[in-house]
């Protein structure tokens, strides 16, 4: 089955930039989605498509894919970034599944 | 806006079936697909299964044998039965919407919290 890899944990100071990276087979074909989770929440779209932000996504967080590698970047952190994030893709090749990341935790 | 809601039982006895409903305000079901998704207690997100509207669905084949989503559009909500749980079905279970056709989910319900145990 599809398997996508996040690091456990990232952490980083307020003001400064935080990188959460996700790996897997073929990252590049698809489609990466993003969402954000604080405790006790449901998760948050923050981004999709790869790059694309919804409205009320404030534009400190962005998408970017290498080759299969996609990154989810958070720019001027601030206290309230600290959160879990998860990505998250539609794998067409192995029966339209939803597949997430195991999820990072990130500490400002 | 679209909002939407979990309901059901809190607690289910080891081997009975775990029901849920999604109930969608401020929309409609139409020309979506609707998904259920949980999270353990401290772990992960696993997708679980999707119904479009018109009532096509597709299951997380590690729980298909266990599971049912169905529709009722003339009350805009969606169902979730899951057989047979164990102790590794606790989780928060959230329904959520599929935007666009893209494969992203850009609504989910707040999540309920669904503990099996005797």
């Amino acid at each position: 089955s599809y398997v996508l890899t996040q690091p456990p944990s990232v952490s980083v100071a307020p003001g400064q930039t935080a990188r959460i990276t996700c790996g897997g087979n073929n990252v590049g074909t698809k489609g990466i989605h993003w969402y954000q989770q604080k405790p006790g929440q449901a998760p948050v779209l923050v981004v999709y498509d790869d790059t694309d932000r919804p409205s009320g996504i404030p534009e400190r967080f962005s998408g970017a894919k290498s080759g299969n590698t996609a990154t989810l970047t958070i720019s001027r952190v601030e206290a309230g970034d600290e959160a879990d994030y998860y990505c998250q893709v539609w794998d067409t090749s192995s029966g339209h599944l939803y597949i997430f990341g195991n999820g990072t935790k990130v500490s400002v | 806006q679209v909002q939407l809601q979990e309901s059901g039982p809190g607690l289910v006895k080891p081997s009975e079936t775990l029901s849920l409903t999604c109930t969608v305000s401020g929309g409609s079901l139409n020309n979506h697909y609707w998904s259920w998704i949980r999270q353990p207690p401290g772990g992960g997100l696993e997708w679980i299964g999707y119904i479009y509207y018109k009532g096509s669905r597709n299951y997380n084949p590690s729980l298909k044998s266990r599971l049912t989503v169905s529709i009722d559009t003339s009350k805009n909500q969606f169902f979730l039965r899951l057989n047979s749980v164990s102790s590794a079905d606790t989780a928060v279970y959230y329904c959520a919407r599929e935007g666009d056709g893209g494969g992203w989910f850009d609504i989910w319900g707040q999540g309920a919290l669904v503990t099996v145990s005797s």
